[in-house]
């Protein structure tokens, strides 16, 4: 089965906290790609990384690092000195090829909450 | 600019009075797709689009419809509409080489309501 398993449903944390979003996959396919989304309160999807199967080197953007683990089939997000603007619900998804078509499996997101 | 539009933004009508809502892309993709996204279910595909004319079900298809008659728009018909179709809903479209690549546009998204 292709699935993405987000436990976390809702984090709260105080401004300048770092805080790490949890992502585990599911998948029997050896290609594959992961992703993250943020999803802001006026709710279109904003993309945040792309990641194939291959590469497993660890991804840092400013506040934002990525940490791809295929062992243990993750692919957490990790946020350092989060801000009020970081204040979004958090998609992972898992890139399947389904009937000639690459849908997307997403997880059930993560609402972050950053208080000042 | 090179973008996905879903129209309307916002809608609320009632139980059993069809609804459109549509989607057009302006990057010759051929390759579009309709998600909907519901609290602690994420996104979950609807129907995709291959090419004009060449429509498949994706994983929560009952009680829509869609049809493909241009390479651009991508309507999703509700016939008839019931109150479990309250949801945010998503465009997406691709291209044959950024499928390969697995990238995907998403529209800004439509928030329906069903009374």
């Amino acid at each position: 089965a292709q699935k993405v398993t987000q436990a976390q449903t809702e984090i709260s944390v105080v401004e300048k906290e770092d805080v790490t979003l949890d992502c585990v996959y599911e998948t029997r396919d050896t290609t594959y790609y992961l992703f993250w989304y943020k999803q802001p309160p006026s709710g279109e999807l904003v993309f945040l990384i792309r990641r194939n199967s291959f590469d497993e080197q660890n991804e840092i953007s400013g506040r934002y690092s990525w940490n791809f683990q295929k062992s243990t089939s993750s692919f957490n997000f990790t946020i350092t000195a989060s801000q009020v603007v970081d204040s979004a619900v958090y998609f992972c998804a898992l890139s399947v090829f389904s009937g000639g078509y690459n849908k997307l499996i997403f997880g059930a997101g993560t609402r972050l909450a950053v208080h000042p | 600019e090179a973008q996905v539009t879903q129209n309307p933004r916002y809608l609320i009508t009632v139980t059993g009075k069809k609804l459109t809502v549509t989607c057009s892309q302006n990057m010759n993709h051929e390759y579009m797709s309709w998600y909907r996204q519901d609290p602690g279910l994420g996104l979950r595909q609807i129907y995709y689009s291959m090419n004009v004319e060449v429509t498949d079900k994706g994983d929560v298809p009952e009680g829509y419809k869609v049809s493909r008659k241009e390479k651009r728009n991508f309507p999703l018909i509700l016939e008839s509409p019931s109150p479990n179709q309250t949801s945010l809903y998503f465009c997406a479209s691709t291209s044959s080489l950024e499928l390969a690549k697995n990238i995907q546009y998403f529209g800004a998204g439509t928030r329906l309501s069903v009374l």
